[in-house]
């Protein structure tokens, strides 16, 4: 079955501690994206990616870094610098190409993050 | 200013009923609009898409119309089921560049029996 596959699901850390998310796809897509969902708030962009060793800030890219090595792979690290960064992340990506208007986000299931 | 505004923010009815949710876009230059529904917990999937020229596209249950001219969409479920109890998203594509999706805040459905 073809997808988009987050880990962990739930997540928690101390405040001050950086944290990876993971996020890998199978369905041989070129674009790649992360978002946060906060209650009430429409999904916001933290970075995306276009195709392999390269990616571009989103709307709130402030205290998040990503890599992407691998076409499969664009894991989210949440930083020390992020002053609020319990929220619910996603991950999706997209297929027809780096600009496709038409073709719909796949997205995991998200990752749920708590810092105390 | 690009936005995707909708409405209610919540709902509940019951189940075997029918119900609209609306979305409102001031949205340019409009390439798409597409509504996605989200399970609690889980991510969005699209149920979906309005390209300029169509008026009403149904999936099963599902209805979608849109009207470019007053910027507006709706999303029609007809014999609710419990199952459709989720968030329900409206997405609107520009046709600039590659960070070119506007996500309205979503309505809540509640399906109760």
């Amino acid at each position: 079955d073809g997808g988009i596959t987050q880990s962990p699901k739930y997540l928690f850390r101390k405040e001050g501690q950086n944290v990876t998310l993971s996020c890998e796809q199978n369905l041989n897509h070129d674009a790649m994206y992360w978002y946060r969902q906060d209650p009430g708030q429409g999904l916001r962009l933290i970075y995306y990616s276009q195709i392999v060793n390269d990616f571009q800030k989103g709307d709130i890219a402030e205290g998040y870094s990503v890599s992407r090595e691998k076409k499969e792979s664009f894991p989210l690290t949440v930083t020390s610098a992020q002053k609020n960064p319990t929220a619910f992340y996603l991950c999706a990506s997209k297929g027809g190409g780096p600009i496709s208007y038409n073709s719909p986000l796949h997205f995991g299931n998200g990752t749920r993050l708590t810092v105390t | 200013k690009n936005q995707v505004e909708q409405s209610p923010q919540s709902l509940i009815i019951l189940e075997g009923k029918n119900c609209t949710l609306q979305c409102n876009y001031t949205v340019s230059p409009f390439s798409n609009l597409r509504w996605y529904k989200q399970d609690t917990g889980r991510g969005p999937v699209s149920l979906t898409i309005m390209t300029f020229s169509e008026n009403t596209k149904s999936n099963g249950r599902y209805t979608a119309t849109l009207d470019a001219d007053t910027k507006q969409s709706s999303l029609h479920i007809t014999a609710s089921q419990l199952s459709d109890s989720a968030s329900y998203i409206c997405v609107v594509s520009v046709q600039t560049g590659a960070n070119n999706l506007f996500f309205g805040t979503g309505t809540r459905l509640t399906v109760i029996p």
